[in-house]
């Protein structure tokens, strides 16, 4: 068990380009979650996967964003035509729910966007 | 809709010093309370979690916390502060009717004085 891996650790890109970033969730764990967090605020919930089919997204999440979760594994957050405000550490975490009870969220290093 | 507020957006004691952070939540539900320390340009890491059953939790490095249901309260203790302790530390609430997402407080700033 290596835990979750994001990819890249930290990204810096110009206002208008496109972003991607990767998250490889715990291997079995069939739940995984993005999350955004900015400058001195807690992490807020941006979208769910269980297994591969994308189940929640928050109103944060605009048209300019897109996830997705190929065949249940690793999954990818894509930002087309980035403005500054999406500066912030994006969060990947990942759970293994198979009981009424929710499991622990094992969380990532984060990716550090910073749209310039 | 489910909700975390953290008292005080920073705290700081002295080493050896009780550390205190205070957390409430609003919940129509049970509520499954999480508390979690984030060091700096990492990742979130869990220290303890309330699920069911006993209220007084113990958790990683010495903490605890205790699950009050009457004060809405899941405020986070450890007797005895130690400087590897400072960090950023969030209490969130599970949305365990819509998929287990996190709702977390704003967190607080823990400092250690030497």
């Amino acid at each position: 068990d290596t835990g979750v891996s994001q990819d890249p650790r930290h990204k810096i890109t110009k206002r208008g380009q496109n972003v991607t970033f990767r998250c490889d969730p715990i291997s079995e764990h069939n739940r995984l979650y993005w999350y955004r967090q900015t400058l001195g605020q807690g992490p807020e919930f941006l979208t769910y996967f269980q297994n591969e089919a994308q189940l929640e997204k928050s109103r944060l999440l605009s048209d300019r964003f897109s996830a997705e979760r190929p065949k249940g594994s690793f999954s990818t957050l894509e930002i087309q035509r980035t403005e500054q405000g999406d500066s912030a550490m994006y969060l990947c975490a990942s759970s293994l729910d198979d009981s009424l009870l929710p499991d622990t969220q094992y969380f990532g290093p984060g990716t550090r966007l910073t749209v310039l | 809709a489910q909700s975390v507020t953290q008292l005080g957006s920073h705290v700081s004691v002295s080493e050896g010093a009780l550390v205190l952070l205070r957390c409430n939540y609003s919940s129509s539900v049970p509520p499954y309370l999480f508390w979690y320390v984030q060091y700096p340009n990492q990742g979130l890491q869990l220290l303890l979690k309330y699920t069911t059953g006993a209220t007084l939790v113990k958790g990683i490095n010495g903490f605890e916390a205790e699950f009050k249901k009457s004060e809405t309260s899941f405020h986070l203790t450890k007797p005895s502060a130690h400087m590897s302790d400072a960090a950023e530390y969030f209490c969130a609430v599970s949305d365990y009717n819509q998929g287990g997402k996190l709702i977390f407080g704003q967190g607080t700033e823990l400092s250690v004085k030497p």
